[in-house]
């Protein structure tokens, strides 16, 4: 089974500085999608940036990007210039179509707090 | 497109009431997942189906739980009898057929069983 891993319960940032979440992830298939979701204390789960595996290419949404290390099954998100609005937990996440069917698949999260 | 819309936002019943969760997704969007949050175990998916048919139902802790998905655009979750320990915020997701779509969140109804 398709596990996620988020070894970082909470970070913190200064803001406008830079943060870096780390997400790992086991699977043997080759084919599948990477996903980093946001919930903010509304608790609204908010899709914030996805990843195709079979793309090399690192994919970026304005001040948020992954990088993507697809030997090492490693998957982070780089938040810029972070903002107070920035402040929620943050959810790593897997999707592919063999065995664990069209599902997504959670890490445990991370919570970040961005200092003033 | 309104997205996907839960109701209640909130519900508070007394244990071994029935309680009933609901569900609208996003209109095209084939799939509808039903997930419960809580502190100590994270997002759990219980159920989801493709074109209303139930595909995996094994996260669903037991048969106090239910869903139907009667047609393209409702969905519900019935608990019954609801127990303290079932206290948690349940979401409803919907997503197109592709793997690259993430899912689209509802706002999540939180219960509260006393």
């Amino acid at each position: 089974a398709q596990t996620v891993t988020q070894s970082q319960p909470e970070m913190s940032v200064q803001e406008a500085e830079t943060v870096t979440l780390s997400c790992t992830y086991d699977t043997s298939e080759s084919d599948y999608y990477l996903f980093w979701y946001k919930q903010p204390p509304s608790r609204q789960m908010i899709l914030v940036i996805r990843q195709e595996a079979y793309k090399q290419q690192n994919a970026t949404e304005n001040r948020f990007s992954v990088n993507f290390q697809k030997a090492a099954k490693s998957f982070s998100l780089k938040i810029s210039d972070s903002q107070l609005g920035d402040a929620a937990m943050y959810f790593c996440a897997y999707r592919s179509w063999g065995t664990s069917g069209s599902r997504l698949t959670f890490g445990e999260g991370t919570q970040l707090t961005v200092n003033p | 497109d309104a997205g996907v819309i839960q109701s209640p936002r909130h519900e508070v019943t007394e244990m071994g009431q029935e309680v009933t969760l609901r569900c609208k997704p996003i209109s095209g969007h084939d799939y509808l997942f039903w997930y419960r949050q809580t502190m100590m175990r994270g997002l759990e998916l219980l159920i989801y189906f493709n074109n209303n048919v139930p595909i995996d139902d094994s996260g669903m802790p037991e048969d106090r739980f239910s869903a139907k998905m009667p047609n393209a655009s409702f969905s519900t979750l019935k608990i019954q009898p609801s127990e303290p320990r079932d206290s948690a915020v349940y979401f409803c997701a919907s997503s197109a057929s592709g793997a690259g779509d993430g899912y689209t969140f509802g706002s999540g109804t939180r219960l509260t069983v006393v």
